[in-house]
């Protein structure tokens, strides 16, 4: 059973810091996915990381992923207030399916 | 349009009732999902819809009934559930169903409750 774990589970940091959510899976892909979740809200896609060394930017997020080490980071760079909401990631094992982590819920104080 | 739409937003059902949730999409995808996500946790994947076909489903109780009318439609049939099946269900899409990127397009859900 695929099982996909991130942490740290919650985040509070301070506005302008930097810091990096880690998620770790158990079992080969080379597809992973992160999406951003605003209280009460849906689903937003951030970042499809399609290969090994696969890296993408997007603003103050950057997300890469190492499927030999079964690890992809997401990293917060000067994070500011509109950062803060659950950021998930989600593996496709190739069963047309994701398998989502725990999410780390990540608060930005001013 | 690049948007998933579900109706309706809320929804509050008793045991007995049966209800419908709804699910479009005008993207030309091929596959689509419904996830039920309860408070502070993940998705868990309920069904999936590959070309009109269903091709997953993830031990789901009969009082969940999936129907794929066409392509663009995706419709989830509620009946006799318990107060645990209480949750946010969302409905996805995703436009490459044999290829390599299955990102998937969220719809904004439906907060049910069951009393």
């Amino acid at each position: 059973e695929l099982k996909v774990e991130q942490n740290p589970l919650f985040l509070s940091m301070q506005e302008g810091k930097n810091y990096t959510i880690y998620c770790n899976y158990s079992t080969t892909s080379d597809r992973l996915y992160w999406y951003r979740q605003d209280p009460g809200k849906s689903l937003e896609s951030l970042f499809v990381l399609l290969s090994n060394g696969a890296v993408k930017q997007e603003g103050r997020l950057m997300a890469s992923l190492d499927t030999k080490a079964r690890l992809s980071t997401l990293h917060i760079t000067a994070a500011v207030h509109d950062l803060s909401a659950t950021y998930f990631c989600a593996v496709d094992t190739g069963r047309r399916a994701l398998t989502f982590g725990s999410g780390t819920r990540l608060q930005v104080q001013p | 349009d690049t948007e998933v739409t579900q109706t309706p937003k809320h929804l509050v059902m008793g045991m007995t009732n049966k209800k419908s949730l709804k699910c479009e999409q005008h993207m030309g995808h091929r596959a689509m999902y419904w996830y039920k996500q309860k408070a502070k946790k993940p998705p868990e994947l309920m069904f999936v819809y590959s070309y009109e076909k269903l091709s997953i489903n993830e031990s789901v109780p009969s009082r969940f009934s999936p129907e794929c009318p066409n392509s663009s439609l995706l419709n989830l049939h509620l009946h006799a559930l318990q107060p645990e099946d209480s949750a946010l269900y969302l409905c996805a899409s995703s436009g490459h169903p044999s290829g390599s990127n299955n990102e998937q397009f969220f719809g904004p859900g439906t907060r049910l409750t069951v009393l």
